[in-house]
């Protein structure tokens, strides 16, 4: 199955501690996007990333948050001393390379389910 | 701000009883929307891209179609593993020079047998 990997699939952490979410994209694909979804609300932007750069960070908070996408790895997404809000499940999708003008669809993976004690 | 409105909420059907659920959205420059599924404690899965005012996409029993103001996902006869929810999603280019989607909270779909 060559889709859209996410580990760990599900994550608890107690408060203050630092949770790690890992992406692996899509074979051939290049460009990265993490969302965030809570019960009852729908997917929420946070970064837009490609190989070694942040293209679009809007949706992310500004503390504790960060993102990366290394040359080599997967993506990952970090967020530090977290808080109980911070639950939620945390999505990466993916899209292949994006010509201006044309429209890319954006293929999912299963989630990680965070949890804040 | 872009807004992606879907309706109804929360939708419940008896088997092989057809409907359609709403998509409406404002947005400026439209360049896709997206229909996805998405089952409890499952990543979206793509269903459907349309590009224009006119345009229709079958797969299954589902039909998408595409107007200037809202999209609309027709279901034909469903089944019990058809329930889900249904996300819509638009594209649109943003200054950043890259096209962001925004995405609608969803129809939660019951099939009942």
């Amino acid at each position: 199955n060559a889709g859209v990997m996410q580990n760990p699939r599900h994550l608890v952490r107690r408060r203050g501690q630092e949770a790690r979410l890992r992406c692996s994209p899509m074979k051939g694909h290049s460009h990265v996007y993490w969302y965030r979804q809570l019960p009852e609300e729908g997917l929420k932007f946070m970064v837009y990333l490609q190989k070694e750069n942040i293209i679009d960070e809007s949706g992310m908070p500004k503390e504790r948050f960060s993102a990366e996408f290394p040359k080599e790895g997967p993506s990952i997404l970090r967020i530090q001393q977290v808080v109980r809000g911070d639950s939620a499940a945390y999505f990466c999708a993916s899209s292949p390379r994006i010509t201006r003008g044309t429209v890319d669809t954006q293929y999912f993976g299963p989630g990680t389910r965070l949890t804040v004690l | 701000e872009d807004q992606v409105t879907q309706s109804p909420e929360a939708l419940r059907l008896q088997e092989g009883e057809s409907s359609s659920l709403n998509c409406s959205y404002t947005v400026s420059g439209l360049r896709g929307l997206f229909w996805y599924r998405q089952d409890p404690g499952k990543g979206p899965e793509f269903l459907f891209t349309l590009y224009s005012a006119g345009e229709e996409k079958e797969k299954e029993r589902l039909k998408a179609t595409l107007t200037k103001k809202e999209s609309f996902l027709h279901i034909t006869a469903p089944k019990p593993e058809d329930s889900a929810t249904y996300l819509c999603a638009v594209q649109n280019p943003n200054s950043g020079g890259y096209q962001k989607v925004t995405f609608g909270i969803g129809t939660k779909l019951q099939v009942i047998p």
